[in-house]
């Protein structure tokens, strides 16, 4: 049973949209990340987390917005889309150093 | 500016080779370093991992090459085997940080 999850696995939008993706971990893991996958960059941590009604910046935050409501929940907001945020989104959780990647949310800004 | 760096892009290896992926880094507090395999659709998942305090480290057909010094590491599959084809991050981190520095992967292909 997977014990990261993430929402809606496929989101379309145009310029300028309102975006959420959600993230449900099972694992009880205290952090929780939110990263960005693009050709030639790897993965880019957006924000993070180390519990519910903490927020940490990452490494590429401007556009973007994150809310951390349970020890489970992790949600990525874009209230803004923009095309560069065009971009394959991971989500994961871990206790200590290993962490562990949901299947990822693929976003589309038209 | 790339905290990590990782060489080849992409690497083309027959079956029963060895495939070497080359990893550096910048900073010069980073001590932990760990290796994610991504396949496609997936999300990564932990390979393998080394400490600064080891200069190698072996799980299977997986081994870690650490020189703190030059401040590099490789990661070695050796009998490439074609379920081994995917991507490879190296990352980074410092002790008791939680978010890692990822590179920009090397996608590996075993041909049988």
């Amino acid at each position: 049973e997977a014990a990261v999850t993430q929402s809606p696995r496929n989101k379309v939008t145009v310029t300028g949209g309102n975006v959420t993706l959600s993230c449900r971990q099972t694992n009880s893991h205290n952090y929780m990340y939110w990263y960005r996958q693009d050709t030639g960059h790897g993965l880019r941590l957006i924000h993070y987390s180390y519990g519910a009604g903490n927020l940490q910046i990452g490494d590429v935050p401007d556009g973007y917005k994150a809310t951390r409501t349970t020890q489970e929940d992790f949600f990525l907001l874009l209230e803004l889309a923009s095309p560069s945020q065009t971009s394959l989104y991971f989500c994961a959780s871990s206790a200590q150093d290993t962490q562990y990647f949901g299947p990822g949310t693929r976003l589309l800004v038209l | 500016q790339q905290q990590v760096r990782q060489s080849p892009q992409s690497l083309t290896v027959w079956e029963g080779e060895t495939a070497i992926l080359n990893c550096s880094y910048e900073d010069s507090t980073f001590n932990y370093f760990p290796w994610y395999q991504q396949f496609p659709g997936e999300g990564p998942a932990l390979l393998i991992s080394i400490r600064s305090v080891s200069d190698k480290k072996e799980d299977g057909r997986f081994t870690i090459f650490f020189n703190k010094r030059e401040k590099k590491l490789s990661l070695h599959i050796t009998d490439s085997q074609p379920g081994d084809s995917a991507t490879y991050f190296c990352a980074a981190t410092y002790q008791g940080g939680r978010a890692l520095i990822f590179g920009t992967g090397t996608t590996v292909s075993v041909s049988p």
